[in-house]
């Protein structure tokens, strides 16, 4: 059964702390995305990765931290330094194949609610 | 930064009714894509339509592509209840690479 698995789907953090979410995809798509979305309102890129070692910041990578070791993988830290951590986060992945209607369309995955307490 | 932006933010209609949703964007695309989320959940990809395309269907939904404008619409005809969710268009973008922007959605509402 193909797809985005993201974990965990709930999530407490105090404050100070470091949390990482995983994502893991077992779709062979090249590029990964990591989305923010808060309540009521559409998703913000944090950073993307189209090859394995390899990412590019998004809109809001300031406090977030990614790695890609492998192609199936794409783990989002959420570092102290992020001052506002409460949202929803979602992972995403596709083929960049270029030409085919495919290549264009994002998988999602089912999200991580992250809480600060 | 988002490039699309939904209008109407919300839209409330009774089942049995058309919802027509629309979008904007500010700059020159490859294609337009339409996305689903349910409260809480991932998004689901819909349609896409590309930049020399018009108009595109797929079972009970309608997409318009006028990139003279620069928007789109995403008409669902005959809604269900089940139909509610939010609705989300995404730009592919010719000069960002290979991103996808979203904007900040239409959230439908489908009554019994």
């Amino acid at each position: 059964d193909g797809g985005i698995t993201q974990s965990p789907k709930y999530l407490f953090r105090k404050e100070g702390q470091n949390v990482t979410l995983s994502c893991e995809q077992n779709l062979n798509h090249d590029a990964m995305y990591w989305y923010r979305q808060d309540p009521g309102q559409g998703l913000r890129l944090i950073y993307y990765s189209q090859i394995v070692n390899d990412f590019q910041k998004g809109d809001i990578a300031e406090g977030y931290s990614v790695s890609r070791e492998k192609k199936e993988s794409f783990p989002l830290t959420v570092t102290s330094a992020q001052k506002n951590p409460t949202a929803f986060y979602l992972c995403a992945s596709r083929f960049l194949t270029g030409g085919s209607t495919g290549a264009n369309v994002l998988t999602f995955g089912a999200g991580s609610r992250l809480t600060v307490l | 930064s988002q490039q699309g932006e939904e209008d109407p933010q919300a839209l409330s209609i009774q089942e049995g009714e058309n919802a027509t949703m629309n979008c904007s964007y500010k700059t020159s695309i490859n294609n337009l894509q339409w996305y689903r989320q349910n409260s809480g959940r991932g998004l689901v990809h819909l349609i896409l339509i590309r930049s020399n395309e018009r108009e595109k269907h797929s079972g009970r939904l309608r997409v318009t592509l006028d990139t003279s404008k620069k928007s789109s619409s995403l008409l669902i005809t005959a809604s269900r209840a089940a139909d509610t969710a939010s609705y989300f268009c995404a730009t592919h973008d010719n000069n960002a690479g290979n991103m996808l922007t979203f904007g900040g959605g239409t959230r439908l509402m489908v009554k019994p």
